[in-house]
């Protein structure tokens, strides 16, 4: 199994809702990371996971909270999310420690009205 | 912490090599150079790797010169398929104190005409 998983596809939620993005990889990777990706822009880094504790944090606002409950899986947790937080949200694995070889799931576009 | 400038998109067509130069000054002794494909609504797929002289898998090539301040994303015979945003990635997760970063450019979007 190379592919990593991302659920929902598509989330719509309105600025008091409370959602959360799933994604789930088989492929023993011990890294997994969290981007944010605006239209027509490269991926922006969010979290990155190694060995499921969190080892780097870009600045990310608290509304956004990321869960890694066991090696395969990683969560993102939303809260109070703002209209500009609309993005592609994606997720990947690495097996390495350098982070330079990603295998990214498909993404969860996400609309906040 | 490096910087990378790539061209903002590139016309081909099939059957052509195409060859996508990413500039990247400022890179440190221990950072990577990598390259993704990334398709509309898709996440990016990682293509090639490098961190000096020449790599080669099935799908690309990667030149680097020795100064390492510059690298070239090579695609031979390009079909439609490979119509696509590619995007060059300098740095590594690994490196000590400022410099553990990984820098995206702004991605090249390669038309493949027929």
């Amino acid at each position: 199994d190379t592919e990593v998983t991302q659920t929902p596809k598509h989330l719509v939620m309105g600025m008091t809702n409370k959602k959360s993005l799933k994604c789930e990889q088989h492929m023993g990777h011990r890294a997994m990371y969290w981007y944010k990706q605006k239209a027509k822009k490269p991926p922006e880094l969010m979290f990155v996971y190694s060995y499921e504790k969190l080892s780097i944090n870009e600045s990310v606002p608290s509304r956004f909270s990321p869960e890694c409950p066991n090696s395969s899986l990683l969560n993102l947790h939303l809260h109070a999310l703002q209209p500009e937080d609309s993005a592609l949200y994606l997720c990947a694995s690495s097996p390495s420690r350098t982070g330079v070889d990603q295998y990214f799931g498909p993404g969860t576009r996400l609309l906040v009205l | 912490l490096a910087k990378t400038t790539q061209p903002i998109s590139m016309d081909s067509y099939e059957g052509q090599e195409v060859n996508i130069t990413c500039s990247h000054n400022n890179i440190a002794t221990n950072d990577y150079i990598t390259w993704y494909q990334q398709f509309p609504s898709q996440g990016p797929r990682f293509i090639i790797q490098g961190y000096k002289t020449k790599v080669t898998n099935e799908v690309a090539s990667l030149f680097i010169p020795a100064d390492r301040k510059s690298s070239t994303l090579s695609l031979p015979r390009v079909s439609l398929s490979d119509t696509a945003v590619y995007y060059c990635l300098v740095g590594a997760l690994n490196n000590a104190g400022n410099n553990r970063k990984l820098i995206w450019g702004l991605g090249t979007s390669l038309a493949v005409n027929p």
